[in-house]
């Protein structure tokens, strides 16, 4: 079975200060990856993805994510954080036994401080 | 629409009382999924429809749980006999399912449920 482990249920940052959101998962092949972030009371939106391509991955709002097999990690990183940033953060992987189904990480929610 | 749709937004509904969840999906999508999310849960996976195949209902919690995708479009997520620890937002997605399983999947804003 694949998993996701966030890190963190609550990470506070100044604003202009980096941003990191820690993922760990767990597959026994390559997973495919996704970040997805959670404004109040809205739906969820795709910050990126990792689909065996470049395991460095650009996505929307500055955010990017680095794949390392090796640690089997998927961090979140901003080098810069806005205060519209503040929102919940999910991680998520498919593939493998859960064909395209999203299994998801419990989340973390950035709060940014001024 | 040009995303996935979901309705009614917020229901409040009495402990007991049937309710029924409305999702439609972007036009062409062939896959729709339900998940839930709970305070302190997360987003738990309930139903996956792909095309013509049998339904993964695998994550529904309970036989009160059921859902229908009818014509390949429209999904409808019902709950019977309703209680408190349903009350959650029940978030609808949609995507085009090609081949493998790294396609962008898109999310509703969500029904929120609330059971009294």
């Amino acid at each position: 079975a694949q998993s996701v482990t966030q890190l963190g249920s609550h990470v506070s940052v100044s604003e202009g200060a980096l941003v990191l959101l820690r993922c760990n998962y767990s597959s026994s092949v390559p997973p495919y990856l996704f970040w997805y972030v959670q404004y109040p009371n809205q739906g969820l939106q795709l910050l990126l993805k990792y689909t065996s391509a470049a395991t460095l991955v650009k996505g929307i709002n500055g955010f990017e994510a680095e794949f390392k097999k090796s640690e089997t990690s998927f961090h979140l990183t901003k080098p810069s954080a806005h205060m519209s940033d503040a929102a919940e953060y999910f991680c998520a992987v498919s593939g493998a036994g859960g064909g395209n189904k999203l299994t998801f990480g419990t989340g973390t929610q950035l709060k940014v401080e001024l | 629409g040009a995303g996935v749709s979901q309705s009614p937004s917020n229901k409040v509904t009495e402990k007991g009382k049937d309710v029924e969840l409305r999702c439609d999906p972007i036009s062409g999508h062939t896959a729709l999924y339900w998940y839930r999310q709970s305070l302190g849960q997360g987003l738990e996976f309930l139903i996956y429809f792909q095309g013509n195949s049998a339904p993964d209902k695998s994550g529904l919690p309970s036989d009160r749980f059921s859902a229908e995708r009818t014509g390949g479009s429209v999904s409808t997520l019902t709950i019977q006999r309703t209680q408190q620890e349903d009350s959650a937002v029940y978030l609808c997605a949609s995507t085009s399912f090609i081949s493998g399983a790294g396609n962008t999947i898109y999310f509703g804003e969500g029904s929120w449920l609330t059971v009294v």
